[in-house]
């Protein structure tokens, strides 16, 4: 069975500094790994996505994030974040392979990720 | 931009009543589902929903859950006798094909008291 795992639940970092968060994921098929942002109050926006080709994914606001196959790791970095990045981000999941599709997610438990000034 | 809107935003509703969740996923989607988010806790998968049948559900999707496509726009989610610990934000899902990402929905607040 597919599961993912968020090893930090909470993340604070000043602004400007770099930021990790981490995921690992366990499956035994081919996966494709998802970032979802939720700021306050809002639903789930996603970030950016890894279904095939380049390992290293990047968003439209600074963030990337590399499949590592070896490492069952997709992790995600900026390098200077801004008050704004203040969330929670979520790591997903899917297979697509027995029958459903890449909405079939299976999530992490999420990183809160706060900026402070 | 197209997106998926579900209503209402906020339902309050007694324990033991029925209650339907709403969602209006994008036009052209050809998947659709549900999650959920318990206060405090991570985002689970309950249903998806292809060509008018339920194709997975989770274990937690038991007989009082149901899902329909009433008409060509819709997709609800039916909870037959709320319980208190069905409390929580649903967030409605779709995409267009099966290798494709989900788009959610603003989600619906759903509190059983």
């Amino acid at each position: 069975a597919q599961s993912v795992t968020q090893l930090d639940s909470q993340v604070p970092v000043f602004e400007e500094a770099p930021v990790e968060l981490r995921c690992n994921y366990s499956s035994s098929v081919s996966v494709y790994l998802f970032w979802y942002v939720q700021y306050p109050n809002q639903g789930l926006q996603l970030l950016l996505k890894y279904l095939s080709g380049s390992t290293l994914v990047e968003s439209i606001n600074g963030f990337e994030a590399e499949f590592n196959k070896s490492q069952t790791s997709f992790h995600l970095r900026k390098p200077s974040v801004h008050i704004s990045d203040t969330a929670e981000y979520f790591c997903a999941v899917s297979d697509g392979v027995y029958g459903g599709s890449q909405g079939n997610l299976i999530f992490g438990k999420g990183t809160k990720l706060s900026v402070k000034p | 931009e197209p997106e998926v809107t579900q209503t209402p935003s906020h339902q309050v509703t007694q324990m033991g009543q029925e209650v339907i969740l709403r969602c209006v996923p994008i036009s052209n989607h050809l998947y659709f589902y549900w999650y959920r988010q318990i206060l405090g806790q991570k985002v689970e998968f309950l249903v998806s929903f292809y060509n008018n049948e339920i194709s997975e559900k989770s274990e937690i999707f038991d007989d009082q859950f149901s899902v329909e496509r009433p008409d060509g726009s819709n997709f609800t989610l039916k909870i037959r006798s709320t319980k208190l610990e069905d409390s929580a934000m649903y967030f409605c899902a779709s995409n267009p094909g099966r290798y494709t990402e989900a788009f959610f929905g603003q989600g619906t607040r759903l509190t059983v008291v």
